[in-house]
């Protein structure tokens, strides 16, 4: 399996655009995940699917971020409008979640370092 | 709400070294522990977990003992290499099934190895 798999793996662009980040899940998995990693405050979870169905969103940080999944296969993260304070690496992270405590295994991909000038 | 507080880095050492990076939690319940590392440009990968009291995690030489009564869970590593270069985050997920999703993280510790 070619694990978890983001796109792009960079992004600059600039305040005001419209930004869009995907993700292939591990085939098979059927939980899903969006993080945010910043040196301030470190990794935050953002939204978590579970067979492709929102499960928890809390973490979104405002309208302007959304996220979607329209198949078990692929994953959107939306950021519109774009600002700096977006600057951060967004990483996509998959499971295979059988209800059973400590068995939720997270694989994540490589990550989108994001820069919004 | 559940929390994980580890040792502010970076730590830095010389290859052979014995390594120490102390995480202490709090949570409801009963967690599972975990530690993720995390390489140069890439992804968390996981490294070990425990997911009851007094288990031990072990894996690449690294050990962690899940530690109830003092709710820790230390990364420890007998001898240390320069691959093992990296930032190391400690983790637990909640107990109930409604919850143990959801994985709380520490705010990393990087780990520089020197030969």
């Amino acid at each position: 399996d070619a694990g978890v798999i983001q796109s792009p793996r960079h992004e600059v662009t600039e305040m005001g655009q419209e930004v869009t980040l995907r993700c292939k899940p591990i085939s098979g998995h059927n939980s899903l995940f969006w993080y945010r990693q910043t040196m301030m405050r470190g990794l935050e979870l953002l939204i978590y699917f579970n067979n492709n169905v929102p499960i928890d969103d809390s973490g979104m940080p405002e309208d302007r971020f959304s996220a979607k999944m329209p198949n078990a296969s692929f994953s959107t993260l939306k950021i519109q409008p774009s600002e700096p304070r977006d600057s951060a690496v967004y990483f996509c992270a998959s499971s295979l979640n059988s209800g059973a405590s400590g068995a939720n295994v997270l694989t994540f991909g490589a990550g989108s370092r994001l820069t919004v000038l | 709400g559940n929390s994980v507080t580890q040792m502010e880095g970076p730590v830095t050492l010389s290859e052979e070294a014995f390594l120490t990076i102390n995480c202490t939690y709090t949570a409801t319940g009963y967690p599972s522990l975990f530690w993720y590392v995390q390489y140069p440009g890439e992804g968390l990968q996981l490294l070990l977990k425990a997911t009851k009291a007094d288990d031990k995690g072990s894996n690449k030489g690294f050990e962690a003992t899940y530690r109830k009564e003092t709710t820790s869970f230390h990364l420890e590593k007998g001898s240390v290499q320069v691959s093992d270069s990296a930032v190391y985050f400690c983790a637990l997920s909640g107990s109930s099934g409604g919850s143990n999703y959801k994985l709380t993280f520490g705010k990393g510790t990087l780990l520089t190895v020197n030969p």
